[in-house]
């Protein structure tokens, strides 16, 4: 499967506490992306990086990606009550016209 | 909010009947794609159009048909609905020649409950 697939399936924090979820994928790809879903409501585009790209930033997130290891990260940093969602990965393969493959995504709870 | 809508936000159908769902991409948009997403899964690409043609379509069974209109706009239809097909269907629409490699916004969904 070309679809990324995320880990862990389930975090739970406190809040101010930094989340991190991780994000492996199988073919090469040109960017991959991250997005957000609060309860099973449209997903919210995050953040992209590109293939060329290593670290990217955002507000309280930050991305890595490895390409040579297949394997993207999200940090969210200082996490809130308000963070609690579903977060997918979406690593987009060349020459799929730029679909999005999602895997089953990570679901984060913020505990005040 | 994104600027793509979707309508209707709920529906409920029987095994056998046909559905309808509506599509309006963000301004200047010209590609759209539509997703399913079975509960506790992440979304499935059904297809994509560009420009009124279909430019890419994931694994699903030729009752699920598509159609972009002039605006840009979108429809996606279900024939002979099955139980599995209860799921939030998403819209996405994004920019660009053909929407590759591009951030995609998505509506609201509509929850499609086959009965």
């Amino acid at each position: 499967s070309q679809q990324g697939e995320e880990d862990p399936q389930a975090l739970s924090i406190q809040e101010g506490e930094n989340a991190t979820m991780n994000c492996s994928y199988k073919t090469s790809i040109n960017n991959l992306q991250w997005y957000r879903q609060n309860s099973g409501r449209g997903l919210v585009h995050l953040i992209l990086i590109r293939s060329n790209e290593r670290e990217k930033h955002s507000g309280r997130l930050r991305v890595t990606l490895d390409t040579s290891k297949k394997s993207s990260s999200l940090l969210i940093t200082a996490s809130r009550a308000a963070d609690t969602a579903s977060y997918f990965c979406a690593p987009t393969p060349y020459n799929q016209g730029g679909k999005l493959i999602f895997g089953q995504g990570t679901e984060l709870s913020v505990k005040p | 909010e994104t600027g793509v809508t979707q309508s209707p936000t709920h529906l409920i159908k029987t095994r056998g009947q046909q559905v309808t769902l509506r599509c309006s991409s963000q301004s200047g948009h010209n590609t759209v794609s539509w997703y399913q997403q079975a509960l506790g899964q992440g979304p499935q690409f059904i297809f994509q159009y560009y420009r009124e043609e279909e430019n890419g379509r994931g694994n699903f069974p030729p009752r699920f048909s598509g159609l972009q209109f002039p605006n840009y706009s979108s429809e996606l239809n279900v024939n002979a609905l099955e139980l599995d097909d209860s799921a939030l269907y998403l819209c996405a629409s994004s920019p660009g020649l053909r929407g590759q490699y591009n951030e995609q916004f998505f509506g609201p969904g509509t929850r499609l409950t086959v009965l």
